[in-house]
């Protein structure tokens, strides 16, 4: 069974970056695209970026990029999420995500506060 | 992007009774390539990360009790819940995997009458 296991996350000044990281663990992990869902307090679920297993191609939202840089380590079996210049609106719990024959697994989330 | 749209954004119902959850696309998720709708369905009750319930529209997730049943094709979707328990308080949502850049309908608040 796929495992993703979120860190990284923590209270940061608007402005300022933060280095997501997703450690997956039990499936051949650079088989897989890795995707990142955000979700606001009280709000609903918001894809974020993506990056394929294929050739590194990324995908972000409209409301990050150029502020945002997803990567991946197939050696550590690991994506990072890089977030800079945070703003307010950054602000929400952070997932990684995959799918897997029409199965999509989630990790447990790390929370993002920006805030002054 | 492909838009999801849930109806309703609440829903109150009474214990053992029936919940229907309907879920629009923009676009159709069914593949011509494998005849299978990107679509899953999710419980999330707070705190927590969302929980897959149902996947290619209609399949149940391992462990998802069979109240639990999703229906539909194309770019029209349900999700019904046979007879609700209390347990079954919580928001959901339907996803769209079709896209890399998935979408989610705004959610479903279903709670007991």
């Amino acid at each position: 069974e796929v495992h993703l296991l979120e860190s990284g996350g923590g209270l940061v000044q608007p402005g300022g970056s933060l280095r997501l990281s997703c450690a997956a663990s039990r499936f051949a992990f650079s088989d897989y695209t890795i995707t990142w869902v955000r979700q606001a307090p009280g709000q609903g679920l918001e894809w974020v970026s993506a990056i394929s297993r294929i050739d590194d191609i990324r995908y972000y939202a409209d409301s990050v990029k150029g502020r945002f840089t997803v990567s991946r380590d197939n050696s550590k079996n690991i994506v990072y999420l890089q977030m800079n210049t945070l703003r307010a609106e950054d602000t929400a719990v952070y997932y990684c995500a995959t799918d897997s024959r029409g199965v999509v697994y989630w990790g447990q989330g790390t929370l993002v506060t920006v805030s002054s | 992007d492909i838009v999801m749209t849930q109806s309703p954004d609440s829903l109150a119902v009474s214990l053992g009774e029936r919940a229907t959850i309907t879920c629009k696309s923009s676009h159709s998720v069914l593949s011509s390539s494998n005849n299978k709708n990107y679509l899953g369905w999710y419980q999330q009750k707070p705190g927590q990360p969302p929980k897959l319930l149902i996947y290619w529209a209609s399949t149940r997730e391992s462990g998802v009790p069979d109240r639990f049943s999703g229906s539909g094709s194309g770019t029209d979707f349900i999700l019904t819940i046979s007879s609700l328990q209390a347990e079954d308080v919580a928001v959901y949502y339907c996803q769209q995997y079709y896209t890399t850049s998935w979408t989610f309908g705004q959610g479903t608040k279903v709670e007991v009458k």
